[in-house]
């Protein structure tokens, strides 16, 4: 079974300039999460998706943060314009149920200079 | 949100058990309790998950009190490949939040 892909694994900006990520879920997951981590924290829940529904997005910074999941299934991730506090690694994560198991992808590692 | 309290950091020797402590005394009666591990510079890792009973898989055992508001992650034999940040979470329909995790450090 094919995990959660996720992509670029690297990138680096310059503050004010725009990034994106793109997401793909395991097939048939229903639920799609993004987290941001900063080095020696925890994940930070961003948004939560059920299909293409948003479930929670209380902790995105809307001003600067954009998702979307189009047809409910893969998802893009944006930041316009970035910020050096944005440095980063943004998880991407998908669940058949949102009270099941999560898998995570690989992560995508921001740095903003 | 409910809280998750877990100590910063935690050694064990290689092959012995390892009993790692949550705290969780906000904990809703839907909040499923959940473990996950993460190693260096990957993605978080599903260890187990529980609502009343105590749970066992091939990974861990998952001890949950009466009262729910603590739970215990038993790894019954460290193994070096057991280093990493642990993490207890409390997870139902919405916002599965992380807190800062265990760091468990595994000496041979």
């Amino acid at each position: 079974e094919a995990g959660v892909a996720q992509s670029p694994r690297y990138k680096i900006i310059e503050k004010r300039q725009s990034v994106a990520f793109w997401c793909n879920p395991i097939s048939g997951h229903a639920t799609l999460y993004w987290y941001q981590q900063i080095l020696g924290q925890g994940p930070k829940l961003l948004i939560q998706f059920q299909n293409n529904g948003v479930v929670d997005d209380s902790q995105l910074p809307k001003d600067r943060f954009s998702a979307e999941r189009l047809k409910g299934v893969d998802s893009t991730l944006k930041i316009q314009p970035a910020k050096l506090e944005d440095s980063a690694v943004y998880l991407c994560a998908s669940s058949l149920e949102p009270s099941g198991e999560l898998f995570f992808g690989e992560g995508s590692r921001l740095t903003v200079l | 949100d409910a809280k998750t309290t877990q100590p910063n950091s935690m050694e064990s020797n290689e092959e012995e058990p390892v009993h790692l402590p949550c705290n969780h005394s906000t904990i809703s009666g839907t909040d499923y309790i959940h473990w996950y591990r993460q190693l260096p510079s990957q993605g978080p890792e599903y260890v187990i998950h529980g609502l009343t009973s105590n749970v066992n898989n091939r990974m861990a055992s998952l001890a949950i009190a009466e009262d729910r508001k603590s739970s215990t992650l038993i790894l019954h034999r460290a193994t070096l490949r057991d280093a990493a940040v642990y993490y207890c979470i409390l997870g139902g329909y919405q916002k599965v939040t992380f807190g800062t995790g265990t760091k468990l450090q595994v000496i041979p």
